[in-house]
C-alpha cells in the first residue's frame, strides 16, 4: 500500500486568507485526489489532480477557490483560497496504488478551522 | 448518477455482539466496492474491498459480500470489540483504469460505539 502524508496536520485561519495543503506520496502515481470532509459529514471529491495537465474539478468546486498544483509524480497540493467558516473541513487526499485494482490509500487529512 | 447509501448511525452494541451495517448503491457500470474505517481524530484506513460480484472481502473478522443481485455490500463481524468504535464508510468506484484509483462516491458513513 501507498505511504501518504499531509502537512499541516491541523491550522486555525482567519477568515480572508488562504492555506496551502502539502500530499507526499512514497512512490510515483499518475492520479491523486483531494476530498472535503465538512463536520460530521462523508467524504466529498473536490479534484483529481493528473500529473502535466490541469486538475479536473467536480461539480460545485472552482479553481479559484481551490487551486491545485500537482509538479511530479510524488507530490500535490491544495490551496484553500479566501477562506471562510464555512471553509471549517478535514482535507484528504489521496492516491491511487500500481498494484491491480482501484484502490486508494489516503492520506492522514488537513483539520482547518476558519475564525 | 453513482450513489451510495449506508444505515443511518450511530449504532450502539456491547462487546461481543453481532454487528452488521447495510450499504446498497446504484451504478451505472461494474464498480469495485469498499468499506474505509475513520477511527476517532484519524484519516481513513481501507478496511476490505470487492472487486466483482459475488467477491468476499475481509480484513481483521470483518467482511462483505458483494451482491450484483440486491446491488449490496454489507459489512459484518461475528464479535466486535471495543476497539472496533469507528465510523464506517462505504465506496464504490466508479471508474477503473488500470494500475490506477478510481473516483470514489462514499456513502454517509456509519458510527459504531462499542461498549464493554
Amino acid at each position: 500500500s501507498a505511504v501518504i502524508s499531509q502537512k499541516p496536520s491541523r491550522d486555525i485561519c482567519q477568515r480572508g486568507t488562504s492555506l496551502t495543503i502539502q500530499c507526499q506520496v512514497d512512490s510515483q502515481v499518475t492520479m491523486m485526489f483531494w476530498y472535503r470532509q465538512q463536520p460530521g459529514q462523508s467524504l466529498t471529491l473536490i479534484a483529481t489532480a493528473n500529473q502535466g495537465s490541469e486538475a479536473t474539478y467536480e461539480s460545485g468546486f472552482v479553481i479559484d477557490k481551490f487551486p491545485i498544483s500537482r509538479p511530479n509524480l510524488t507530490f500535490s497540493t491544495l490551496t484553500v483560497s479566501n477562506m471562510s467558516p464555512e471553509d471549517s473541513s478535514i482535507y484528504l487526499c489521496s492516491s491511487g496504488t500500481h498494484d491491480r485494482g482501484d484502490t486508494q490509500y489516503f492520506g492522514p487529512g488537513t483539520r482547518l478551522t476558519v475564525l | 448518477g453513482d450513489s451510495v447509501t449506508q444505515m443511518e448511525g450511530p449504532v450502539t452494541l456491547s462487546e461481543e455482539a453481532f454487528l452488521t451495517i447495510n450499504c446498497t448503491y446504484t451504478a451505472t457500470g461494474y464498480p469495485s466496492l469498499f468499506w474505509y474505517v475513520q477511527y476517532p481524530g484519524e484519516g481513513l484506513q481501507l478496511l476490505l474491498k470487492a472487486t466483482k460480484a459475488d467477491d468476499k472481502g475481509s480484513n481483521k473478522g470483518f467482511e462483505a459480500t458483494y451482491r450484483k443481485e440486491t446491488t449490496s455490500f454489507h459489512l459484518e463481524k461475528g464479535s466486535v470489540q471495543v476497539s472496533d468504535s469507528a465510523v464506517y464508510f462505504c465506496a464504490l468506484s466508479d471508474r477503473v483504469i488500470y494500475n490506477q484509483g478510481g473516483k470514489l462516491i462514499f456513502g454517509q458513513g456509519t458510527e459504531l460505539s462499542v461498549k464493554p
